[in-house]
C-alpha cells in the first residue's frame, strides 16, 4: 500500500501568522482530503484537494482561511492562514488509492497557536 | 452528519474478545460499513470493511446483520495496544470522503 508522509508533525505558531502543511504520497492517488480534529473531538472534513483545480470546501471552511494546493497526484498542501488560538487542532491529510478503496491517513500535524 | 450510532465508551479485559457494536439503520443498499481506529495522537488506521457478508482479516472480524442495520467489530484477543477510539462509518464506494462520528473509546484493561 502507498506510504503517506505529512510534515511538520507539530508546530507552535504565533497568532496572526500562517502555517503550510505538506502531504506527500509515494505513488499517484485518486483523491486527497484534508481533515481537522479539534481537541477531544472527532475528525471533520475541511476539503477535497483536486489535482490541477481549486479544492472543494465543506460548509464552514473557506479558501481564504485554508488555501489548498494539489499540483500533482502525489502531493498536496494545506495552509492555515491568519491563525488564532481557535485554530489549535490536529490537521490530517488522507488519500484514496482508487475510488473503491479504503482511505489512508497521515500521522497528522499538531498545531498550537499562542 | 454521521449515519452511525456507537456507544461512547467500552471496557474490555486484556485477552478477551472486544465486541464493538454499531447501528446504521438508514444504510442504503450500496453503502459499505467501514471500521477505523485512532490510537492516541496518531492518524486513523483502517481495520476492515464489508457490504453484506461477514469479513475477517488479521486484525478483526466484522459481523453484519442480515438486514444490514447494525454490525459488530470483533477484536478476538484484545491487548493493551488495542486501546483506541473506534469509528464505524458507512460510505458508498465511489470516491467519497469518510464522515467520522464520535466513535467508541475502547479501554483494554490489564
Amino acid at each position: 500500500s502507498a506510504v503517506i508522509s505529512q510534515k511538520p508533525s507539530r508546530d507552535i505558531c504565533q497568532r496572526g501568522t500562517s502555517l503550510t502543511i505538506q502531504c506527500q504520497v509515494d505513488s499517484q492517488v485518486t483523491m486527497m482530503f484534508w481533515y481537522r480534529q479539534q481537541p477531544g473531538q472527532s475528525l471533520t472534513l475541511i476539503a477535497t484537494a483536486n489535482q490541477g483545480s481549486e479544492a472543494t470546501y465543506e460548509s464552514g471552511f473557506v479558501i481564504d482561511k485554508f488555501p489548498i494546493s494539489r499540483p500533482n497526484l502525489t502531493f498536496s498542501t494545506l495552509t492555515v492562514s491568519n491563525m488564532s488560538p481557535e485554530d489549535s487542532s490536529i490537521y490530517l491529510c488522507s488519500f484514496l488509492p482508487g475510488v473503491n478503496t479504503e482511505a489512508f491517513f497521515g500521522q497528522g500535524t499538531r498545531l498550537t497557536v499562542v | 452528519d454521521a449515519k452511525t450510532t456507537q456507544p461512547p465508551s467500552m471496557d474490555c479485559a486484556e485477552g478477551r474478545a472486544a465486541n464493538l457494536p454499531c447501528n446504521h439503520s438508514t444504510i442504503s443498499g450500496n453503502e459499505y460499513v467501514y471500521w477505523y481506529r485512532q490510537i492516541h495522537s496518531q492518524g486513523p488506521q483502517y481495520i476492515i470493511h464489508g457490504l453484506k457478508n461477514n469479513e475477517t482479516n488479521e486484525m478483526a472480524s466484522l459481523i453484519i446483520t442480515e438486514d444490514r442495520k447494525s454490525s459488530t467489530l470483533i477484536l478476538p484477543h484484545a491487548t493493551l495496544r488495542d486501546t483506541a477510539v473506534y469509528y464505524c462509518i458507512v460510505r458508498m464506494n465511489y470516491g467519497q470522503n469518510f464522515v467520522f462520528g464520535p466513535g467508541t473509546r475502547l479501554s483494554v484493561l490489564p
